[in-house]
């Protein structure tokens, strides 16, 4: 059973405009998310985190969202560009006693940045 | 600059052989991770360290085995390939126990015939 779930493989989003990507999870011990950015034949990309802790964090023109109670989070772009194109990771994890496991994935969106 | 290398970048080998991917990275990190990518699936995890002769099973261990003989390789092997192990591996580190976030090597594609 998917722990981290992308449920758009898709979007496509006019340049300028905002894109919103959403990631929903089932595992309520998750206290960390991130997204990865990935272009084809390369490694993923960190983009942005969030601790459980907050419900917002904020860089740049990347902010993305945690409603905990929802277990769902969402990524918003704005403006969006054209080197926005690329496939979205969400991951999330969690630390027993400290420890940095390793990631759980949803399956990627593949945003598409029309001009 | 400090980075993470994964190589080959692309091999095609026979089923029944051993292969081994390399990564190294130049971060001083303490914590690597293998994972693979495919269709349907997203990032799933192979096997991580903590440090220096630490190792562990993640979600998709099986056929895979991992060896930390020092602080910047993690060496990937696949006793005995199979073409279900097809697949895009990606290694990746992170900097210590406290550190969720992980960086991520470019890949190394595997075909298995």
């Amino acid at each position: 059973d998917q722990q981290v779930k992308q449920n758009s493989p898709s979007l496509s989003v006019q340049e300028g405009r905002i894109s919103i990507l959403n990631c929903d999870y089932t595992n309520s011990m998750f206290d960390y998310f991130l997204w990865y950015k990935k272009y084809p034949a390369e490694g993923p990309t960190f983009l942005i985190s969030i601790s459980s802790i907050k419900d917002k964090n904020e860089d740049g023109r990347f902010t993305v969202f945690l409603n905990k109670s929802a277990k769902h989070l969402s990524l918003h772009i704005v403006p969006s560009q054209p080197g926005d194109s690329a496939v979205y990771f969400c991951a999330a994890t969690f630390n027993p006693g400290g420890g940095a496991d390793g990631l759980t994935f949803g399956k990627g969106t593949h945003l598409i940045i029309q001009p | 600059d400090a980075e993470i290398t994964q190589s080959p970048r692309h091999k095609i080998t026979e089923t029944g052989r051993q292969v081994t991917l390399a990564c190294h990275q130049t971060w001083n990190h303490n914590n690597m991770f293998w994972y693979r990518q495919d269709l349907g699936h997203g990032l799933r995890l192979i096997h991580y360290s903590y440090g220096v002769q630490d190792t562990n099973k993640g979600e998709v261990s099986d056929g895979y085995s991992v060896s930390r003989s020092n602080t910047e390789d993690l060496p990937l092997t696949l006793e005995s390939a199979a073409s279900s192990q097809t697949s895009v591996y990606f290694c990746a580190s992170s900097l210590d126990t406290l550190s969720e976030t992980q960086y991520f090597g470019p890949g190394t594609r595997l075909l298995v015939l």
